[in-house]
């Protein structure tokens, strides 16, 4: 299917575990963000990717690993769950021109217990 | 102070209204403004993308930007029961860096049959 997709859907971790939320996108955008979304608080960056193999911290990138090894595939790890990461995740992407339109996948709702 | 400031509603109108949804910005630097609409449980879609100033019109939907003042607004006329949702305002500067968006925290809006 085309488009940008994310697995899991939902997950259940405890804390201390080490957890990788996994996107995928179909377009060959260049550009692929990872946000995490919070009650008062919208959407905000974790992570961003200008290409393979280029990424930079967002706003809360804090607790937070990314790579990009292919354009298609943008996995976020949490390397030590706690539990103010319980959060719903989405990854977005764009093709980096001027527009800056970006479309978002259904999300990860995570909780760690 | 939130860069993006949104009214969390919740609104709740009747079928058939007009609704107004706004948002107040403190970043001169912005120039590219979107509406995203998020059912529950979703990723967010785009709903209304403008550059600069100025109104924009699709359908029941109208955009405007007044960045005189700092302030975006959408409106929906003859609002549906299928219009109820979170609806998000974000943005972004023209810059050669990240391309992130800077989103408000979403107004749940809902329309009454």
């Amino acid at each position: 299917d085309a488009g940008i997709t994310q697995s899991p859907r939902y997950k259940i971790t405890e804390t201390g575990r080490q957890v990788t939320l996994m996107c995928h996108q179909t377009w060959s955008h260049s550009y692929m963000f990872w946000y995490r979304q919070d009650l008062g608080h919208g959407l905000r960056l974790i992570y961003y990717s200008a290409a393979a193999d280029i990424t930079d911290k967002g706003e809360v990138p804090d607790g937070y690993v990314v790579s990009r090894s292919k354009t298609e595939n943008f996995p976020l790890t949490l390397e030590s769950a706690t539990r103010s990461q319980t959060s719903v995740y989405f990854c977005a992407s764009f093709t980096g021109g001027s527009q800056n339109i970006q479309y978002f996948g259904a999300g990860t709702r995570l909780s760690v217990l | 102070q939130k860069e993006v400031e949104q009214d969390p509603g919740p609104l709740s109108v009747p079928e058939g209204a007009i609704v107004s949804l706004n948002c107040t910005y403190s970043n001169s630097a912005f120039q590219y403004f979107m509406w995203y609409r998020q059912y529950s449980r979703k990723g967010p879609e785009l709903l209304m993308y403008t550059y600069s100033s100025g109104n924009k019109e699709d359908g029941r939907f109208t955009a405007q930007v007044d960045k005189s003042s700092k302030y975006i607004s959408l409106f929906i006329r003859d609002s549906q029961p299928s219009d109820s949702a979170t609806y998000l305002c974000a943005m972004s500067a023209m810059d050669t860096g990240r391309r992130a968006l800077t989103f408000g925290s979403g107004t749940r809006l809902q329309v009454q049959p």
